[in-house]
């Protein structure tokens, strides 16, 4: 099974800062890694696909990058609602796993 | 507009069974991958199962193949995860998404507690 490995595990930030978080993965991926956003007690939303397209209607202040096994999100501005968690999830084989989360606060 | 309920969940004694569903609408059913994704209380996302549009394939979990079944009437736009033989560790949130990779629809999720 291919481990995604998610860091860090959580973060405080403030408004308009620049957050990055890293995924890598224990095997190559190709670019079939998927971003999502998770606030308490709603279903994930996918943000990023394909390592870097950005999902319909999510801000550009998000962005993804990497490739192999090394990828990023990225989010240029933090803003008020982006306090969540995020997950990674590689879709290149099977079993699909994602990361453990990083936890976005408020600093 | 695109909109997946999932329903089912429940209270179950460990060793017992329960079928989910899932409800979808607003897109060609039949046409597209779906997927089951779990989630146990504070912890993260963990995959559990997908069926293909025709529902000639599927796959699962390790910690669920043999004990799960994943199908799908497309007649009924309904998407169904079979749990038997449930432990204490298969608690969680259990969520349907749309499509096999990258899941750009969720459901709201339904609570399955396992537990004596």
């Amino acid at each position: 099974d291919i481990q995604m490995t998610q860091f860090p595990s959580s973060l405080s930030a403030s408004v308009g800062d620049r957050v990055t978080i890293t995924c890598r993965a224990s095997q190559s991926v190709n670019n079939w890694v998927a971003w999502y956003q998770q606030k308490p007690g709603k279903a994930p939303k996918l943000l990023i696909y394909k390592a870097s397209s950005l999902d319909s209607g999510v801000p550009s202040s998000f962005s993804g990058s990497g490739s192999g096994t090394e990828f990023t999100l990225t989010i240029s501005s933090l803003q008020p609602d982006d306090f969540a968690t995020y997950y990674c999830q590689q879709y290149d084989s099977y079993p699909r796993t994602f990361g453990l989360g990083t936890k976005v606060e408020i600093k | 507009e695109v909109h997946l309920l999932e329903s089912g969940g429940g209270l179950v004694q460990p060793g017992g069974s329960l079928r989910l569903s899932c409800a979808a609408s607003g897109f060609t059913f039949s046409n597209f991958a779906m997927t089951w994704v779990r989630q146990a209380p504070g912890k993260g996302l963990e995959w559990v199962s997908s069926i293909s549009g025709s529902g000639r394939t599927t796959h699962f979990a390790d910690s669920v193949r043999g004990r799960f079944t994943i199908a799908r009437d497309n007649s009924k736009n309904t998407l169904y995860l079979q749990l038997n033989s449930l432990r204490a560790d298969d608690t969680a949130v259990y969520y349907c998404a749309h499509g096999w990779n990258a899941h750009d629809y969720w459901g709201q999720g339904t609570l399955v507690t396992v537990s004596s």
